[in-house]
């Protein structure tokens, strides 16, 4: 079965260091993959996806994030963290099967240390 | 860009009442909207799926009884939780998708149901 991987259940970084948050996926088929960001009491945002095409992906707030076949991860980073990173993400992933649905990561909380 | 809106965000109810959370796909027709729930610091857990007209899929462990879901058309979805109990009591979430070919699901905004 289909599994995602995200290592870390807390990262801590200072502001405007860089972030890194890692993300694994368990398939011979590589899946459709997101990054998905909540903030507490809220529902989730997307901040990326990759179905086809070029590999590096760029969302929004200027997180990107890096589809590597080989190693089958999917890691966002982002340059400099800002405070309002602080929040929750989460990898998830869509087999390219018939299930329709996501499967997510067990989600990292993001730390941004003044 | 696609909106979904979940309604309530909070509600708090008594032990053995039932409530009722919608789900609506505001500026597109969602032909499939999933149901998950989060416990605190954990990621979320798909409950169930559903397809516009027809019977929602439960995930293994989850109580078709207790937690109704309803997509009697095709820009909203409901979760009954029915007769609740204090374990009950959770951050529910529900997400659209567009269409059959697209990948991408949209999602609400949450309701934390609490049962006292």
């Amino acid at each position: 079965a289909q599994s995602v991987t995200q290592l870390g259940s807390h990262v801590s970084v200072s502001e405007g260091a860089l972030v890194l948050l890692r993300c694994n996926y368990s398939s011979s088929v590589p899946p459709y993959l997101f990054w998905y960001v909540q903030y507490p009491n809220q529902g989730l945002q997307l901040l990326l996806k990759y179905t086809t095409g070029a590999t590096l992906v760029k969302g929004i707030n200027g997180f990107e994030a890096e589809f590597k076949k080989s190693e089958t991860s999917f890691h966002l980073t982002k340059p400099s963290a800002h405070m309002s990173d602080a929040a929750e993400y989460f990898c998830a992933v869509f087999p390219r099967d018939s299930s329709y649905k996501l499967i997510f990561g067990s989600g990292t909380r993001l730390l941004v240390r003044p | 860009g696609a909106v979904v809106s979940q309604h309530p965000s909070r509600v708090i109810c008594k032990s053995g009442t039932s409530v009722k959370i919608e789900c609506r796909s505001l500026d597109f027709q969602a032909t499939t909207m999933f149901w998950y729930r989060q416990f605190p610091k954990q990621s979320l857990m798909l409950m169930a799926t559903s397809n516009e007209g027809s019977k929602a899929t439960y995930e293994q462990g989850v109580e078709k009884d207790k937690f109704l879901i309803n997509h009697a058309s095709l820009t909203l979805s409901t979760l009954t939780v029915t007769s609740a109990h204090p374990e009950d009591s959770s951050f529910y979430i529900c997400s659209a998708r567009r269409g059959q070919e697209n990948t991408e699901a949209f999602f609400g905004q949450g309701t934390r149901l609490t049962v006292v």
